[in-house]
């Protein structure tokens, strides 16, 4: 059964700031993992997904790193902005074709 | 080409009453995924369907929990009896039949329910 954990579980920063998310999971035969932000009382925006044959991904100021083997992803965010202020979620596809979430990383970047 | 469409988006319901929660997949998908958040916690996976049939529904209550996604109309999902413990956000997400792994999954918005 697949286990995700997202570290660290909440996050304030100042705007500017380079910051990494980092995600890990138990079961490595996923095809792929995707990140989404989930901003308070709303649905999920899909920012990147990884197939596990890539390394990274990269949409604008949004990086997203997978190492399959170790069972490892990161989201790596460059010059923070308080509106990427929101609850960030990693999900591997697995080989049953559905994800698996992780409770996410609650993150403030403040003024 | 519209995208997942959930409806309601808020729905309030008293114990012991039935919630009906519907899912219009995106256009061409024929695969339906249903997931529930509650407060403070992550998005658990519930059910899995594909038109008149359920998939995977490991994750789904044994009781008062339902889905269907019938040939024609939107996928439902039935919560009988409700208990102040089922309110949380549900969501649900479509794929097509060959979901290649370079696909994203995308979500509707999403049904709060509230159980008074």
């Amino acid at each position: 059964k697949q286990e995700v954990t997202q570290i660290p579980a909440a996050l304030s920063v100042p705007e500017g700031e380079n910051l990494v998310l980092n995600c890990s999971f138990t079961d490595s035969a996923i095809y792929n993992l995707q990140w989404f932000r989930q901003d308070p009382g709303k649905g999920l925006t899909s920012l990147l997904l990884i197939q596990s044959s890539q390394r990274e991904q990269t949409s604008g100021r949004l990086n997203a790193s997978l190492d399959k083997s170790s069972g490892r992803s990161t989201l790596y965010i460059a010059a923070s902005q308080p509106g990427d202020s929101a609850t960030y979620l990693c999900a591997p596809r697995g080989t049953a074709s559905k994800l698996t979430f992780g409770t996410g990383t609650r993150l403030q970047v403040t003024l | 080409n519209a995208g997942v469409m959930q409806n309601p988006r808020h729905l309030v319901r008293r114990r012991g009453q039935e919630a009906r929660l519907r899912c219009s997949p995106m256009k061409g998908h024929s695969h339906v995924y249903w997931y529930r958040q509650l407060p403070e916690e992550g998005l658990k996976f519930m059910v899995y369907l594909q038109k008149e049939n359920i998939i995977d529904e490991s994750g789904m209550p044994k009781e008062r929990f339902s889905a269907e996604f019938p040939k024609e109309g939107p996928s439902i999902l039935r919560i009988q009896q409700v208990v102040r413990g089922d309110s949380a956000a549900y969501f649900c997400a479509s794929s097509p039949v060959r979901w290649q792994t370079n696909e994203k999954l995308f979500f509707g918005s999403g049904t709060q329910l509230s159980v008074l």
